[in-house]
């Protein structure tokens, strides 16, 4: 089962940001938070990870509490093509590896 | 940008048929997983492969299903006898290493109809 707790639906206006949280009180030390998303039924995308420390890529940022219970991703000025569900993944280490999807957020980006 | 391509996009076929689900992996990747997602489901695990050899795979990855690299580019994921639940998109994925630090790049998928 997923270790994230996700909000089912979000809906942001085109150009604002987007904050997409997501809840993982029970990650340990080793596990990384990774951010995929599916638009329609597309392949799942990578969009950034990371372990403790906040990220940003060109894609979206990544916000960590110093907890490490809660992870925030933010996609800066959405646009209408980032409307997707997007995933928040706890990833053990050295757990054959796969990734284990849950429910996600589903993003409206509306004009 | 390299990605992963998977062919075909489509497939259509009866129950009982075998079919074999092709995957191009990112040059260079070593690890090769297969998932799978249902219409209005999540996604699922079924399969990872390293080496030649499966590495773990899923209860959903019984006898009916294999994974072969039969040369150095293209990953397969045969069926054997399709049953009407094996219905879905399927997603072959690519990464560099299996740590948790390394990233699964995955391909668009094919789409698998039995009728």
């Amino acid at each position: 089962d997923a270790k994230t707790t996700q909000p089912p639906s979000m809906d942001c206006a085109e150009g604002r940001a987007a904050n997409l949280p997501c809840n993982h009180s029970t990650i340990s030390g080793n596990e990384y938070v990774y951010w995929y998303r599916q638009i329609h039924s597309q392949g799942p995308q990578y969009i950034i990870h990371g372990l403790k420390n906040n990220e940003t890529n060109e894609m979206a940022s990544l916000i960590i509490t110093e907890d490490r219970k809660s992870s925030t991703l933010i996609l800066p000025h959405a646009t209408l093509r980032d409307t997707a569900v997007y995933y928040c993944i706890v990833r053990e280490d050295n757990a054959g590896n796969m990734l284990t999807f849950g429910g996600g957020t589903r993003l409206m980006v509306k004009p | 940008e390299p990605e992963v391509t998977q062919t075909p996009s489509h497939q259509v076929t009866q129950m009982g048929q075998e079919v074999i689900l092709r995957c191009v992996p990112i040059s260079n990747h070593l690890y090769f997983y297969w998932y799978r997602q249902i219409l209005g489901q999540k996604v699922e695990f079924l399969v990872s492969f390293y080496n030649n050899e499966i590495s773990e795979k899923s209860e959903i990855f019984d006898d009916q299903f294999s994974v072969e690299r039969p040369d150095g580019s293209n990953f397969t994921l045969k069926i054997r006898s399709t049953k009407l639940e094996d219905s879905a998109m399927y997603f072959c994925a690519s990464g560099w290493t299996s740590v948790s630090t390394d990233t699964q790049y995955f391909g668009p998928g094919t789409r698998l109809t039995v009728l």
